[in-house]
């Protein structure tokens, strides 16, 4: 079993659909989660993070936790073809500042004019 | 993120080489974290250093591979003898150290083994 684990997709939503995109990971002491952007060829961008069970908005991004199903998902709204990337589920393990983060597979989203 | 800079951004070894890639971290950040990402595939850790100290080295190859993050200069990963299998995308990353904060990302540098 993967630690983290995404549907590698692709995932395909008509523009201004929501996406939503799924992650779930096995250590259960994990506390923060983060959901990064790739597009082709670039460099990881931070969309979110999330610490505490329930869900946190920003802008047309909802991020949702549960770490009682030890899953972590994102919601996007309004959809664009701009946000059409790849998106990486990340971990940090336990408690500590070692900083290491466990990243999934990625899903990639297409978004369709 | 901007922040991070990383050079080169792309490298072409021949098997065999070394191949020595830089990550100065964003102002303020002392801690670095180097990850791997092979085609197709997600980012895989590998080293995390603080300055002068490897804090975390568990998913660095046991040959080949070393890294470094002295007082002065930039952080270091050193692939020696390199192989086609080396060939990826290697990104750094900085962070304050702090608990419950994130990690920037460099642009990256692509490393190609002919």
């Amino acid at each position: 079993q993967k630690e983290v684990e995404q549907n590698s997709g692709p995932l395909s939503v008509p523009e201004g659909a929501i996406a939503s995109l799924n992650c779930t990971y096995s250590d259960r002491g994990s506390q923060s989660f983060f959901w990064y952007r790739q597009y082709s060829g670039k460099s990881p961008e931070l969309i979110m993070f999330i610490y505490s069970n329930g869900d946190k908005e920003d802008g047309r991004f909802t991020a949702q936790l549960n770490k009682a199903s030890q899953y972590v998902s994102l919601l996007i709204r309004d959809s664009q073809p701009s946000d059409s990337a790849t998106y990486l589920c990340a971990v940090k393990r336990g408690s500590s500042n070692t900083g290491k983060l466990i990243f999934g597979q990625g899903t990639t989203l297409q978004v369709k004019p | 993120n901007a922040g991070v800079m990383q050079n080169p951004r792309h490298l072409v070894r021949r098997r065999g080489q070394e191949a020595r890639l830089r990550c100065s971290p964003m102002k303020g950040h002392s801690h670095v974290y180097w990850y791997r990402q092979l085609p197709e595939e997600g980012l895989k850790f590998m080293v995390y250093l603080q300055k002068e100290n490897i804090i975390d080295e568990s998913g660095m190859p046991k040959e080949r591979f070393s890294a470094e993050f002295p007082k002065e200069g930039p952080s270091i990963l050193r692939i020696q003898q390199v192989v086609r299998g080396d060939s990826a995308a290697y990104f750094c990353a900085s962070s304050s150290g702090a608990a419950n904060t994130e990690a920037f990302f460099g642009q990256g540098t692509r490393l190609t083994v002919v």
